[in-house]
């Protein structure tokens, strides 16, 4: 079965910190595709990042980073030197391929305050 | 190209109305799929659509909720007799046919806020 597990709920940090958002998936897929979204307190979601099950290379890009571990079924989110436009709800997202398309179970998010 | 539309952005309604939300997924898109999220909870897969066809309803209730995608015109998510219980955002996702791994990706629109009073 399909689930995504985001074990953090909340997380408060101070300005300039790193912080780790941790998700962690179970699929019987071979081909499935993982993502994260952030929600800002304006309540739209923004498609942050798509890794597919091929490919386990780590993504940086500018102060964020995704690291993929398919040993551990993990695909954890690194905020690098937070900032407090990074307060939002992150979910992570696993997306398995169904007849014409796919379908996404959302993790239930993790809120991240970070505090100037 | 626009992104995905959803209207209106805000709904109130009195119990037993009924609420029309609309989607229209970006261009050359063709697979739109409608999630609920609940105060303080994720996002719940409701249905996937095509034109004119229901692909997967399975995370619809069985009762007074349906969704169409004609073929010309938006995406409509359709509450009969609301409840209190249904106030919720509503959101919208459209994705391109599922070729060449294009379509695994789900843009998302704005989303709709239903308040039943």
């Amino acid at each position: 079965a399909q689930k995504v597990t985001q074990a953090q709920t909340e997380i408060s940090v101070v300005e300039k910190e790193d912080v780790t958002l941790d998700c962690v998936y179970e699929t019987r897929d071979t081909t499935y595709y993982l993502f994260w979204y952030k929600q800002p307190p304006s309540g739209e979601l923004v498609f942050l990042i798509r890794r597919n099950s091929f490919d386990e290379q780590n993504e940086i890009s500018g102060r964020y980073s995704w690291n993929f571990q398919k040993s551990t079924s993990s695909f954890n989110f690194t905020i690098t030197a937070s900032q407090v436009v990074d307060s939002a709800v992150y979910f992570c997202a696993l997306s398995e391929a169904r007849t014409g398309g796919f379908k996404t179970i959302f993790g239930a998010g993790t809120r991240l305050f970070v505090k100037a | 190209n626009a992104g995905v539309m959803q209207n209106p952005r805000h709904l109130v309604r009195r119990r037993g109305q009924e609420a029309r939300l609309r989607c229209s997924p970006m261009k050359g898109h063709s697979h739109v799929y409608w999630y609920r999220q609940l105060p303080e909870e994720g996002l719940k897969f409701m249905v996937y659509l095509q034109k004119e066809n229901i692909i997967d309803e399975s995370g619809m209730p069985k009762e007074r909720f349906s969704a169409e995608f004609p073929k010309e015109g938006p995406s409509i998510l359709r509450i009969q007799q609301v409840v209190r219980g249904d106030s919720a955002a509503y959101f919208c996702a459209s994705s391109p046919p599922a070729a060449g791994g294009r379509g695994d990706t789900q843009y998302f629109g704005p989303g709709t806020r239903l308040t039943v009073l």
